[in-house]
C-alpha cells in the first residue's frame, strides 16, 4: 500500500541555520507534490508545489526537491526564524486520483 | 477576497448524535474536498465533490456523506457518531486539484 514517512521526531534548529525537512515515499507514483504549514489547531496552508518533471522549486527562503528515483523530497527553510516553528506536511497527488495523501508532518522548533 | 471559510470552529456531541459541518470554498474555486485530521496525524481524505456530486471517496464508512450546492459551498454528514469520530475536520477548495487551500478546519468531540 502506499505510504509516505516524514521523521516524526521533533526538529529543533539554531535561528539563521537551514532547515531540511525530509518526505519519503513507497508504492507511489506521483504527478506531484506538495508542502504545506500546519499551525496547532489550524489548517494546512499551502506553501509550495513540484511537479514530476521539475527537480527543485523555490520560493523566497523556501526550497523543494524532488527526486523520483529515490521517492524522495527534501523541504529547506534558509536564514530560518522562531517564526517558522510549526508542522511542516507533505501531500502527494497525481492525475487519475484528486485526493492527496499525506505524511504524519514533521515539527520543526527554530530557537532564538 | 475570502479564502476557504468553515462552520461552526468546534462542536461537541454525543456518541449516536448526528452532525452536519459546512464549508465555503475561496472565491473562483468549483471543487470542494473533506479531510479528517486525528491528533499528531496528517489529513485523510474522505471525499471530494465536483459539480454537485460525489467525484472521488477515500476509505470512509457510509456514515459519512456530503452534498455541494449550486453555489460550490458543501456540507458534510457524520451520522451515528463514534467516539473515534473525534478529529479536526478540514474542507479544501480547489480550481487546479493540484493547488488546494484548506480551511481552519472544525474542531468535533465525540463524548
Amino acid at each position: 500500500s502506499q505510504k509516505i514517512e516524514q521523521n516524526s521526531e521533533a526538529l529543533n534548529i539554531q535561528e539563521g541555520k537551514t532547515a531540511t525537512l525530509t518526505c519519503n515515499y513507497t508504492n507511489y507514483s506521483p504527478a506531484y507534490l506538495q508542502w504545506y504549514r500546519q499551525d496547532p489547531g489550524r489548517g494546512p496552508v499551502f506553501l509550495l508545489l513540484i511537479r514530476e518533471n521539475e527537480k527543485e522549486k523555490r520560493k523566497e527562503r523556501l526550497k523543494v526537491t524532488f527526486d523520483t528515483t529515490l521517492k524522495q523530497s527534501l523541504f529547506h527553510i534558509t536564514a530560518s526564524q522562531p517564526a517558522d516553528s510549526a508542522t511542516y506536511l507533505c501531500a502527494l497527488g497525481d492525475t487519475g486520483r484528486r485526493a492527496l495523501t499525506f505524511g504524519s508532518g514533521t515539527r520543526l522548533q527554530v530557537q532564538p | 477576497d475570502a479564502g476557504v471559510t468553515q462552520s461552526p470552529t468546534h462542536l461537541i456531541k454525543t456518541r449516536g448524535q448526528q452532525v452536519t459541518l459546512r464549508c465555503s470554498p475561496k472565491s473562483g474555486h468549483d471543487t470542494v474536498s473533506w479531510y479528517q485530521q486525528a491528533l499528531g496525524q496528517g489529513p485523510q481524505f474522505i471525499f471530494q465533490y465536483y459539480e454537485e456530486e460525489e467525484r472521488q471517496r477515500g476509505n470512509f464508512p457510509d456514515r459519512f456523506s456530503g452534498h455541494q450546492f449550486p453555489n460550490y459551498s458543501s456540507e458534510l454528514n457524520v451520522n451515528a457518531l463514534l467516539l473515534g469520530d473525534s478529529a479536526l475536520y478540514l474542507c479544501a477548495s480547489s480550481y487546479d486539484p493540484a493547488e488546494q487551500y484548506f480551511g481552519p478546519g472544525t474542531r468535533l468531540t465525540v463524548t
